[in-house]
């Protein structure tokens, strides 16, 4: 099946800082989401990006698809911030569809000191 | 609000119990999913369903079963032959077909499961 490394394993910052992570996957793909799951392990939806950019607010990410990689920039980081944040795609050749079953990384922990 | 409810948050099974977890949406969305996380761990699809009365095995699936009766629900048993139960379940959903926009996974709270 599809493999999916995310880096770095874990990120220490202080407040105010800026970062980027790394989604790598190894076949093509048709979906591709960032997820944030805060400590309490609510999973929050951050971006749908099989392809291209999108931003929102402080958050920004960029997929190229071409070359199976995707990355999440955090800028001016806050302490809400910290948590796990996993990349997931879904492989092309599993359907014609965008939809179903998703492969997740093992998720980059984030934390964010004051 | 839309979204997606989960109940129990937090279940406590004896040995050779079956518990079942429940898994409500109010999204319209018609694709239900149940993954499974240990601690440090990413997530596992444990079963899925694109459609009312029918859903699919996903990587982890022995030990549970699932049903789908309603669009808005798809509640996930963990029977007796999961040998190691204790985790963390979350359930998500998601829009299907050509018309949608966004394909993105909404999630539940989650429900902790222990074996005691």
């Amino acid at each position: 099946g599809i493999q999916v490394e995310q880096s770095p394993p874990d990120l220490i910052l202080q407040e105010g800082a800026n970062s980027t992570l790394r989604c790598n996957f190894s076949d093509s793909v048709n979906n591709l989401q960032w997820f944030h799951q805060n400590p309490w392990g609510q999973l929050i939806n951050l971006f749908y990006i099989p392809s291209g950019t999108k931003q929102n607010g402080r958050l920004s990410a960029t997929t190229v698809a071409t070359e199976r990689y995707s990355l999440l920039y955090i800028s001016s980081s806050q302490t809400t911030d910290s948590g796990v944040y996993f990349c997931a795609v879904r492989p092309l050749n599993a359907g014609g569809t965008s939809y179903g079953k998703l492969t997740f990384g093992q998720g980059t922990i984030l934390t964010v000191h004051p | 609000d839309g979204g997606i409810t989960q109940s129990p948050k937090y279940l406590f099974r004896k040995e050779g119990q079956n518990v079942t977890l429940s898994c409500e949406q109010n999204l319209n969305h018609d694709a239900m999913y149940w993954y499974r996380q240990d601690p440090g761990q990413g997530l596992r699809l444990i079963y899925y369903s694109q459609i009312v009365n029918d859903f699919q095995k996903g990587d982890i699936a022995e030990g549970y079963s699932v049903s789908r009766e309603k669009k808005e629900s798809f509640p996930l048993t963990v029977t007796s032959a999961q040998k190691n139960p204790t985790a963390f379940y979350l359930c998500a959903s998601s829009s299907l077909g050509a018309g949608a926009t966004n394909y993105g996974y909404t999630f539940g709270s989650g429900t902790r499961l222990t074996v005691v």
